[in-house]
């Protein structure tokens, strides 16, 4: 049960595109395609931005994508706004019931 | 709206207990199953607890495995983790969680309850 990992920092300027890896196991990221991405303002609750990968629930921008190669999934952020700035964590399902969260990355939008 | 209020974070003793709530609200909670996941300081999300629609099924991260109990009372619209032998390294805040359909879509968050651990 090993945490994800996310590298802890990424920016970019109001406009541009940044990509967040999540990198797990054959176990975890790599067995299922059941990774999800959170958004996370410090003193708020959490909120859904992808799961299953690359699904947007209602109500989240299209500038936020998703998506999975072997052991590492991928958020990317397009047309990046200042209300981006967050921190950022992947989560994904680990087998028998169990879920593993990434590390987080903070997101800053310069 | 779903609507999801944690209470019950306290400072307490290490060795101690404490017991966290869940009102539950907005949504037919007996459909869904819940979770529990946490935040220490400084520190990222860990996933703590899961359990079924009907309680009968719990699962949890290696670290609290017998010292936690996730449970729910489903008439209550309410959800609760009984920790004993609790740990400095317990202390974070606490999140309750909703599960959409899928594994790992938590869908809807809790504000969070904080514990603290500590002499």
């Amino acid at each position: 049960q090993s945490a994800l990992t996310q590298p802890p920092s990424a920016s970019g300027s109001p406009g541009q595109s940044v990509a967040i890896s999540c990198t797990g196991t054959s176990s975890d990221v790599g067995g299922y395609d059941f990774v999800s991405w959170y958004q996370h303002h410090p003193g708020k609750a959490p909120k859904l931005m992808i799961y299953e990968v690359n699904k947007r629930p209602s109500g989240v921008p299209d500038r936020f994508s998703g998506s999975k190669s072997g052991n590492t999934a991928s958020l990317t952020v397009s047309g990046l706004q200042t209300e981006d700035e967050a921190d950022y964590y992947c989560s994904s399902y680990a087998g028998n019931k169990r879920e593993v969260f990434g590390g987080g990355t903070k997101l800053t939008v310069l | 709206e779903v609507q999801l209020v944690e209470s019950g974070g306290d400072l307490v003793q290490p060795g101690g207990s404490l017991r966290l709530s869940c009102a539950a609200s907005g949504f037919t909670y007996k459909e869904y199953w819940m979770s529990w996941a946490r935040q220490a300081p400084g520190k990222g999300l860990q996933w703590v607890a899961n359990i079924n629609k009907d309680g009968s099924e719990e699962y949890y991260v290696d670290s609290v495995e017998g010292r936690f109990t996730i449970s729910r009372d489903n008439a209550k619209n309410s959800l609760y983790l009984q920790m004993n032998s609790l740990r400095a390294e317990d202390t974070a805040v606490y999140y309750c969680v909703k599960y959409g359909s899928k594994w790992s879509q938590f869908d809807s968050w809790g504000q969070g309850t904080v514990v603290i651990v500590s002499s």
